[in-house]
């Protein structure tokens, strides 16, 4: 029954840092996606990866690239981390194209100093 | 591109009474859904109500009803008789036909005992 789980909760990196999120669903869904979210401005999708295999790009996706390992798992990186990059990121994953409903993790709690 | 746009950010209500969250959409796509989903300071992402885009008959869930103007591209939700867990931020969503969910920047509720 675990849905959606994303690990870390909480991080604090130095700027320069690098770091992945990781993120498992098994629920069997086709579609994955990272967003974050900043005061005011809702979530914003980072990447997504429609299928298997396949990754593209979202409205904010620089400094971060994205991985997706298997059907269950999608991580994501930054490779060298900036103050900009502090954000709660959430991890989403749905059935397919037309998504009916994504499900969401729990998030993680990035502070880049 | 798609745009979502909720123009309250903070709204309060009484507990028991009724309350009406905006949300306007903007997409080229004939065939879409909408969503709102809730937001508590647990941070986790909770679906609230959806609404298929070729579907006439607006969605209840509970307390929870819209008015989905297509051709207005507006799709409000109103909570009824609202209740001190009704406290959170609700964010608008936009799933078209691809993989894109967008969101709107969301409107804060406070429901006051």
């Amino acid at each position: 029954n675990a849905g959606v789980t994303q690990t870390p909760k909480f991080q604090v990196l130095k700027t320069g840092q690098s770091m992945t999120l990781q993120c498992a669903q098994d629920m069997n869904h086709n579609s994955m996606y990272w967003y974050r979210q900043d005061p005011g401005m809702g979530l914003r999708l980072i990447y997504y990866s429609a299928s298997e295999g396949t990754t593209d790009k979202g409205e904010v996706p620089n400094g971060y690239n994205v991985s997706r390992l298997n059907k269950r798992e999608f991580s994501l990186r930054l490779e060298s981390a900036a103050p900009s990059q502090t954000s709660v990121y959430f991890c989403a994953s749905s059935v397919g194209r037309i998504a009916r409903e994504a499900f969401f993790g729990q998030g993680t709690r990035l502070t880049v100093v | 591109a798609q745009t979502v746009t909720q123009s309250q950010p903070e709204m309060s209500v009484q507990e028991a009474e009724t309350v009406t969250l905006s949300c306007t959409y903007d997409t080229s796509e004939n065939n879409y859904y909408l969503f709102w989903y809730k937001q508590p300071p647990s941070r986790q992402m909770i679906l609230v109500i959806r609404q298929e885009a070729y579907k006439q008959q607006n969605a209840t869930e509970n307390r929870f009803s819209v008015n989905f103007q297509k051709a207005a591209k507006s799709f409000s939700l109103k909570i009824s008789d609202s209740q001190l867990g009704d406290t959170a931020m609700y964010f608008c969503a936009l799933n078209n036909a691809g993989n894109m969910l967008t969101f709107g920047g969301g409107t804060r509720l406070m429901v006051k005992p």
